[in-house]
């Protein structure tokens, strides 16, 4: 079974002050992880993935994360965080070894609060 | 393209109506899926169809559900009869084989109540 967990439910930061959405992850296998971001009433849109090389994935509108296999993590990072930035934030995991065919696995979700 | 396309975006019904969701997915995709949302039990994923054929509906919660897809470009959801704990926002995402592995594209969702 492929999981993902999102401990934290909430994350304020400061308008400029990095930000850190943290996730952990559990497969059989080698996973395919990804980020999406939720707007209110807004359908769920894509920020960046890991499939395989380098460590440190770039995604959209700053956004970044890094795959840590020992850790089983795949944080959600950016250096100064903007007021637009506040919105639900999703990760998602597929293990490629069990297939499954496309289907994703998504955590709970972390609100983003920014802050002025 | 104008992305998935969700009807109605909104529905409000009475406990023992039918409800009938739709979806038409981006244009080539060949992966189509139905999530539900809830501030309990997050974002779940209730069926998925490739090339138009169910492939996991282990998600779907009840034989009150029910999910065809006709066509490439046309799917439903259906609840009969519809319950309050029905009340949700379902989403409809679709993606494609050639897309680079699971990036999917979600449309607006359809956000249910049941009186």
């Amino acid at each position: 079974a492929q999981s993902v967990a999102q401990p934290e439910d909430q994350v304020n930061v400061a308008e400029g002050n990095p930000l850190t959405v943290k996730c952990t992850y559990s497969v059989s296998g080698n996973p395919y992880l990804f980020w999406y971001v939720q707007y209110p009433n807004r359908g769920l849109q894509f920020l960046l993935k890991y499939i395989t090389g380098d460590n440190l994935v770039k995604g959209s509108y700053g956004f970044e994360a890094e795959f840590n296999k020992s850790q089983t993590s795949f944080h959600l990072k950016k250096p100064s965080a903007l007021v637009s930035d506040s919105a639900l934030y999703f990760c998602a995991v597929r293990d490629i070894q069990t297939g499954g065919g496309n289907k994703l696995t998504f955590g709970t979700g972390t609100q983003l609060k920014v802050e002025l | 393209d104008a992305g998935v396309i969700q009807s109605p975006r909104h529905e409000v019904t009475e406990m023992g109506q039918e409800v009938t969701l739709r979806c038409k997915p981006i244009s080539g995709h060949d992966y189509l899926f139905w999530y539900r949302q809830t501030m309990m039990r997050g974002l779940e994923l209730l069926i998925y169809f490739n090339n138009n054929v169910p492939i996991d509906d282990s998600g779907m919660p009840e034989d009150r559900f029910s999910a065809k897809m006709p066509n490439a470009s046309f799917s439903t959801l259906k609840i009969q009869p519809s319950e309050p704990r029905d009340s949700a926002v379902y989403f409809c995402a679709s993606t494609t084989t050639g897309s680079g592995a699971n990036v999917l594209t979600f449309g607006a969702g359809s956000r249910l109540t049941v009186l």
